[in-house]
């Protein structure tokens, strides 16, 4: 079966500088990768999509990479600020049903100043 | 985009009861999902819900523990059934925009359910 593994263990940086996250899975080759920040008491909220043809995706401080050879995705912040620590998750699309996600176990992120 | 709300908020309740959580949706949507989110945990993909059909349970959901209505377009509840202290988790309902996948999910605020 599908298996994603994030870091559990949580990621602690200094402010300003770039948090890099790391997504891990096996078994099978999704079409499309996506990552989601989930702040305490609150749903996750979408950050960004990566497709498998598509090596790597950016959206003002964040980077996503998707290699496929090494089945994994970073997850890069630059710059990185308090007001980015959150739980970060990815998930991917499921394989034989496509709108259907699973999702890791998330990654905490702890900037400080 | 979209705004999701979720009643109730939060709820405490006694084991053999049942709680019926509310989504809903600010404008039309095909696809809503029912997620739980134990804690530490993942989630959890509890069944997709779309109008007009039967909801689909993924392994280990049945209809009878967590039965699902989706009257309409923009409003689905999902129930969970003779709860047990095992049901305690974060409940959330989800919509996408979109079919055949590729698309992002929005998410509620979740329902944070303790059975006591």
């Amino acid at each position: 079966s599908q298996k994603i593994e994030q870091n559990s263990e949580a990621l602690n940086i200094q402010e300003g500088k770039t948090a890099t996250l790391t997504c891990n899975y096996t078994n099978y080759s999704p079409a499309y990768l996506q990552w989601y920040r989930q702040d305490p008491g609150r749903g996750p909220v979408f950050l960004l999509l990566i497709r498998e043809n598509e090596k790597e995706k950016r959206k003002e401080r964040l980077k996503v990479t998707f290699d496929t050879t090494l089945k994994q995705s970073l997850f890069h912040i630059t710059a990185s600020q308090p007001a980015d620590s959150a739980t970060y998750l990815c998930a991917l699309e499921q394989g034989t049903r496509a709108d259907k996600l699973i999702f890791g176990t998330g990654t905490r992120l702890q900037v400080f100043p | 985009s979209a705004v999701i709300s979720q009643k109730p908020s939060r709820d405490i309740c006694q084991r053999g009861t049942s709680l019926t959580i509310q989504c809903q949706v600010d404008s039309q949507v095909t696809m809503m999902f029912w997620y739980r989110q134990q804690p530490g945990q993942s989630l959890t993909l509890i069944a997709t819900a779309n109008q007009g059909s039967e909801a689909t349970y993924e392994s280990g959901f049945v209809i009878d523990k967590f039965p699902i209505s989706r009257p309409n377009l923009t409003f689905s509840t999902l129930t969970v059934s003779n709860m047990s202290p095992e049901d305690s988790s974060i409940y959330l309902c989800s919509v996408e925009f979109g079919a055949g996948g590729g698309y992002e999910q929005y998410f509620g605020p979740g329902t944070r359910l303790t059975v006591t």
